[in-house]
């Protein structure tokens, strides 16, 4: 399965942006980039997903770099109700998400 | 739309009984999917199915876990007999796949089990 590696944790300050990273170094020319996150005891729920140019959408925007194989998962303006798990993925569709650890992301008020 | 729905919600059962999960696909998707949460192994998928049929179980760990899918609405995921290592949240997600593909897997609020 194809691997991504992202940080275990990150902090932030409440209505600060938050850039959060993840690496793709084995990512194929017809992957997607997904995101999802995991709210506490909720279940993961999709973010944003891109191929090669950034995209934006009412929760984050992707930032996808030239080369595609770094990514970053953009909050403009972070708030406690984004406290939570962020995965990233890479993949040629939704059929098959293999979950890594994630990046723990802490929002200080 | 009610989005996935897993029951029950919460379930404590003693070790060597049989438990049933319960899911309910969003209407019109066609592909649904099961995983279990445990802070030791993170999120694993178990196994999927596309238009009823399993595509994938090789993440079923072993052969006390079952699902079946007799329907586009109904999904169930059987473990007989129940250990303590089973306790876990499971969650069920489905998603519509269109030309084979689909990008945005909707996930239900889980099943917290606990096998005493």
């Amino acid at each position: 399965d194809a691997k991504t590696t992202q940080p275990n944790s990150m902090e932030s300050n409440e209505e600060e942006p938050v850039h959060l990273p993840c690496n793709h170094s084995t990512i194929s020319g017809t992957d997607y980039i997904h995101w999802y996150r995991q709210l506490p005891s909720q279940g993961p729920e999709y973010v944003i997903h891109g191929l090669t140019s950034n995209v934006n959408n009412r929760m984050a925007s992707l930032a996808i770099a030239e080369d595609r194989k770094s990514s970053t998962l953009i909050l403009h303006r972070a708030t406690l109700r984004d406290a939570a798990v962020y995965y990233c993925f890479q993949n040629q569709g939704a059929q098959k998400l293999v979950f890594g650890q994630g990046t723990r992301l802490t929002i200080n008020p | 739309d009610a989005g996935v729905i897993q029951s029950p919600r919460h379930e404590v059962t003693e070790m060597g009984q049989e438990v049933t999960l319960r899911c309910k696909p969003i209407s019109g998707h066609n592909s649904l999917f099961w995983y279990r949460q445990t802070m030791m192994r993170g999120l694993e998928l178990l196994i999927y199915f596309n238009n009823n049929v399993p595509i994938d179980d090789s993440g079923m760990p072993e052969d006390r876990f079952s699902a079946k899918m007799p329907n586009a609405s109904f999904s169930t995921l059987k473990i007989q007999p129940s250990e303590p290592r089973d306790s876990a949240v499971y969650f069920c997600a489905s998603t519509r796949l269109t030309g084979g593909f689909s990008y945005e897997q909707y996930f239900g609020p889980g099943t917290r089990l606990t096998v005493t």
